[in-house]
């Protein structure tokens, strides 16, 4: 199975929004609504950022939002803060049956 | 609160074969999916093999299949990663990961800090 598609960095300076992007084919992120999207920050476990296209978990700030147009799916960071800087990586569920990540995308506030 | 602790990580040869444990507390265990996601050094998240809340149902990552086997104990709140013919590019951090459902078993809410396999002769 191969692994989605990031791109390997976004910057931003604070207070900019920045989009990552996740593209998978319709047996993956376009075939069902359970793209999840994760946060890592160095030496750190990830941590659950978005579920299933575009819920946020209790805890997870409101300046993060989720979304999907056909087969690439959007991880939306507003109000950029030095502490988003981190690694994200996006995930689906695939026809498989299986879990898929992508390779990440490093994000740096400038 | 939801604690996954890793154990039995470490130094095996090529060829090699070893048991990953995580014992779960803080949340009904037996209630929710369970997976295994690995990090080489330096390297992205992949996930490797996943298991229903009843132990029913797994499935695994083609560059896995025959090789590792993940079940659970839910009478003693722990899963295992089994793996065995181990190459030197199964060497990274395996964590354990509760999923938030017990339905979906696609989105992991608790992770472990990691159980690091290194694979060397």
């Amino acid at each position: 199975q191969s692994a989605l598609t990031q791109p390997a960095s976004v910057s931003g300076s604070p207070g900019q929004s920045i989009t990552i992007s996740c593209t998978g084919s319709s047996s993956d992120v376009g075939g069902y609504n359970y793209v999840s999207w994760y946060q890592q920050r160095p030496g750190r476990a990830p941590r659950l950022m978005i579920f299933e296209d575009s819920n946020r978990p209790s805890g997870i700030s409101d300046r993060f939002s989720g979304s999907k147009s056909g087969n690439t799916a959007s991880l939306t960071i507003s109000g950029l803060q030095a502490e988003d800087e981190a690694d994200y990586y996006c995930s689906s569920y695939t026809s498989s049956r299986i879990v898929v990540f992508g390779g990440g995308t490093k994000v740096t506030v400038l | 609160e939801v604690q996954l602790v890793e154990s039995g990580g470490g130094l095996v040869q090529p060829g090699g074969s070893l048991t990953l444990s995580c014992a779960a507390s803080g949340f009904t265990f037996n209630r929710h999916w369970m997976h295994w996601v690995r990090q080489a050094p330096g390297k992205g998240l992949v996930w490797v093999s996943r298991i229903r809340s009843d132990g029913g149902y797994t499935s695994y990552a083609d560059f896995v299949k025959g090789r590792f086997t993940i079940s659970r104990d839910n009478a003693k709140n722990t899963l295992y990663l089994h793996m065995n013919n181990l190459g030197v590019e199964d060497t990274a951090v395996y964590y354990c990961v509760r999923d938030r459902s017990a339905i979906t078993g696609t989105a992991g809410d608790y992770w472990g800090q990691g159980a690091l396999v290194t694979v060397s002769s």
